[in-house]
């Protein structure tokens, strides 16, 4: 069965530093992985996708992500973290019928 | 305008009444999903379609109903609220041209509280 697992339910970095949010999946074919952001009181935005082809991956707002398929893994990065950043973080794998299914989010706080 | 819109935003209801939510799209795209959102539990797909006539259960569909009255339209419906449907409930679309490999798009959610 698949299944993402998120083992950082809250990070806290200061303004500037690098982050890198964990995630790891479980799918028994070839795996469409995605990372959202979830900013207070909105919808979830798109940060990023793998489908295929190169395995690091760039998104927006200078996120990227590197799929490790020997790992089942995912994890996404950022060079130096803004205080915009702060906001929570789902990692994502489509199961087929372009059904996601969600990790349980990463909460980011940004310090000054 | 927002692509994907839910309506209402937030709702505070009682146990056993009988509540909808509702969901439109611009983006003239066939698929549509709800989801429902819970702390530390992530999202969790309640149903979805894949056009008009397509409705499918997802993973957590007891409890709820849904009506895709049109392509741009998608409702989700609680016949008899219960508490622990209290959450944040989101709709999504996808284009569904390319069966897999596509990027959902998300409502701002629904807010749902049952007394």
């Amino acid at each position: 069965a698949q299944s993402v697992t998120q083992p950082d339910i809250h990070i806290t970095v200061s303004e500037g530093a690098s982050l890198e949010l964990r995630c790891n999946y479980s799918y028994g074919a070839t795996p469409y992985l995605f990372w959202y952001v979830q900013s207070p009181g909105q919808g979830l935005q798109l940060l990023l996708k793998y489908f295929s082809g190169d395995t690091l991956v760039q998104g927006i707002k200078g996120f990227e992500a590197e799929f490790k398929r020997s790992q089942s893994s995912f994890n996404l990065r950022k060079p130096s973290v803004h205080w915009s950043d702060a906001a929570e973080y789902f990692c994502a794998v489509e199961a087929g019928a372009n059904n996601l299914f969600f990790g349980t989010g990463t909460r980011l706080t940004v310090i000054p | 305008d927002a692509d994907v819109t839910q309506t209402p935003r937030n709702r505070i209801t009682k146990t056993g009444k009988r509540i909808m939510l509702e969901c439109s799209q611009t983006k003239g795209h066939d698929r549509m999903y709800w989801y429902r959102q819970d702390p530390g539990l992530g999202l969790r797909l309640i149903y979805y379609s894949f056009d008009v006539k397509d409705i499918n259960k997802g993973e957590i569909s007891d409890g709820y109903s849904v009506s895709r009255q049109a392509q741009a339209k998608f409702s989700l419906s609680l016949e008899s609220a219960i508490p622990n449907q209290t959450a944040l409930y989101f709709c999504a679309t996808s284009d569904g041209s390319l069966g897999v490999q596509e990027t959902q798009y998300f409502g701002p959610g629904t807010r749902l509280l049952v007394l």
